[in-house]
């Protein structure tokens, strides 16, 4: 059974450090990943997706890579803000995306 | 794009009886996804669409779930009868081809059951 591990749960960074999510998978035939940001009480936001053929994207601050070999993926946050603050969620999959059960961030300022 | 649209934001009912959420996906996306959401089991896939035609539903808990696809602009999922375990958030997301692309989450309905 495909499972999608995201270490840690939860995170607690003072504004302006970088930091690193991590996230684990089992399907070693991973198709694509997406990272997504969830705010309180609010749906999902694609941040970035890599397709199987990529190693990496970026977007603004943001910048996921994917380890097929390993079996990883991680999220680097550029120069962390409060309003970064959310849960941070990576999934696996082709149209049936495995969901890990996410990071929580808190940037203080 | 108003992006994906789901109502109600909000259902509380009483076990026993039939909810009916619905999804309106993003103009020109042909792949639309109901997913739930709760604190146990995170998210869940429960049913797929290409082109409004069910592909998996696998995820679907059991047979009170349904879900329908009438045409490209419209979904709904329909819980009967309802039961205190099918509280969550239920969320409709929807992709351009579905394989490889990004998706778009609505706001989600949260449901509660008595």
């Amino acid at each position: 059974k495909q499972e999608v591990t995201q270490i840690p749960a939860a995170l607690s960074v003072p504004e302006g450090e970088n930091l690193v999510l991590n996230c684990s998978f089992t399907d070693s035939a991973i198709y694509n990943l997406q990272w997504f940001r969830q705010d309180p009480g609010k749906g999902l936001t694609s941040l970035l997706l890599i397709q199987s053929s990529q190693r990496e994207q970026t977007s603004g601050r943001l910048n996921a890579s994917l380890d097929k070999s390993s079996g990883r993926s991680t999220l680097y946050i550029a120069a962390s803000q409060p309003g970064d603050s959310a849960t941070y969620l990576c999934a696996e999959g082709t149209y049936k995306y495995i969901f890990g059960t996410g990071t929580r961030l808190k940037v203080l300022a | 794009d108003a992006g994906v649209i789901q109502s109600p934001r909000h259902e509380v009912t009483e076990m026993g009886q039939e909810v009916t959420l619905r999804c309106k996906p993003i103009s020109g996306h042909n792949s639309l996804f109901w997913y739930r959401q709760t604190m146990m089991r995170g998210l869940e896939l429960l049913i797929y669409f290409n082109n409004n035609v069910p592909i998996d539903d696998s995820g679907m808990p059991e047979d009170r779930f349904s879900a329908k696809m009438p045409n490209a602009s419209f979904s709904t999922l329909k819980i009967q009868p309802s039961e205190p375990r099918d509280s969550a958030v239920y969320f409709c997301a929807s992709s351009q081809r579905g394989v490889g692309e990004k998706l778009f989450f609505g706001s989600g309905t949260q449901l509660s059951v008595l």
